[in-house]
């Protein structure tokens, strides 16, 4: 069965530092992965993708996340932090030959000025 | 540019009332699914239709039934309301293919509490 694991639920870095979100899945066949994003009253928006094919994904605004099958690991990152970014992020898998994507918990990220 | 709204942005309701929230895409995608959204538990998914008149329990179905009369529209009803109810509610759509690496798009939420 398919699970996703992200790793703090509140993680807080200051501006102009590096984001680093973590997310860890299980799944029996290759999964696909994503990131969403939640702005403070509203929907999720897609970040980024995996499906196949090179293991470094980047996304909108500046984010990018690596595959790393031997550590089944999706983590998110950016170099360097702006006060927009505060938001929730949520992890989410779907095997390939599933019909539903399963979501992580979500993690909120806060910038201190 | 797709485009999922939602009827309400909140709503407030008593228990024992029926509940209608509505969901309509624009962009012609045939699957649509609806989410509750609640503090540290993610998303969890309640229902999910991959065609008109079609659709299949998620993980949390009970108190709940969907309806899907048309393409674009897909309603979640909460037949008697009740406290444990009371939730940020998320509808999503994707494009054709129940598998695959198709992105969900989805709507602004409604949050809804049961009095």
């Amino acid at each position: 069965a398919q699970s996703v694991t992200q790793l703090g639920s509140h993680v807080s870095v200051s501006e102009g530092a590096l984001v680093l979100l973590r997310c860890n899945y299980s799944s029996s066949v290759p999964p696909y992965l994503f990131w969403y994003v939640q702005y403070p009253n509203q929907g999720l928006q897609l970040l980024l993708k995996y499906t196949t094919g090179a293991t470094l994904v980047k996304g909108i605004n500046g984010f990018e996340a690596e595959f790393k099958k031997s550590e089944t690991s999706f983590h998110l990152t950016k170099p360097s932090a702006h006060m927009s970014d505060a938001a929730e992020y949520f992890c989410a898998v779907r095997e390939s030959s599933a019909s539903k994507i399963i979501f992580g918990s979500g993690t909120r990220l806060s910038i201190r000025p | 540019d797709v485009k999922v709204t939602q009827s309400s942005r909140y709503l407030v309701k008593r228990t024992g009332e029926k509940v209608f929230l509505e969901c309509v895409q624009d962009m012609d995608h045939e699957n649509m699914f609806w989410y509750r959204q609640d503090p540290g538990l993610g998303l969890r998914l309640i229902y999910f239709s991959y065609d008109v008149k079609m659709k299949e329990k998620g993980d949390i179905p009970e108190g709940y039934s969907v309806s899907r009369e048309k393409k674009e529209r897909f309603s979640l009803i909460l037949e008697s309301a009740s406290t444990n109810q009371t939730s940020m509610y998320l509808c999503a759509s994707s494009p054709h293919g129940l598998a695959g690496a198709n992105e969900q798009f989805f709507g602004p939420g409604t949050r809804l509490t049961v009095l």
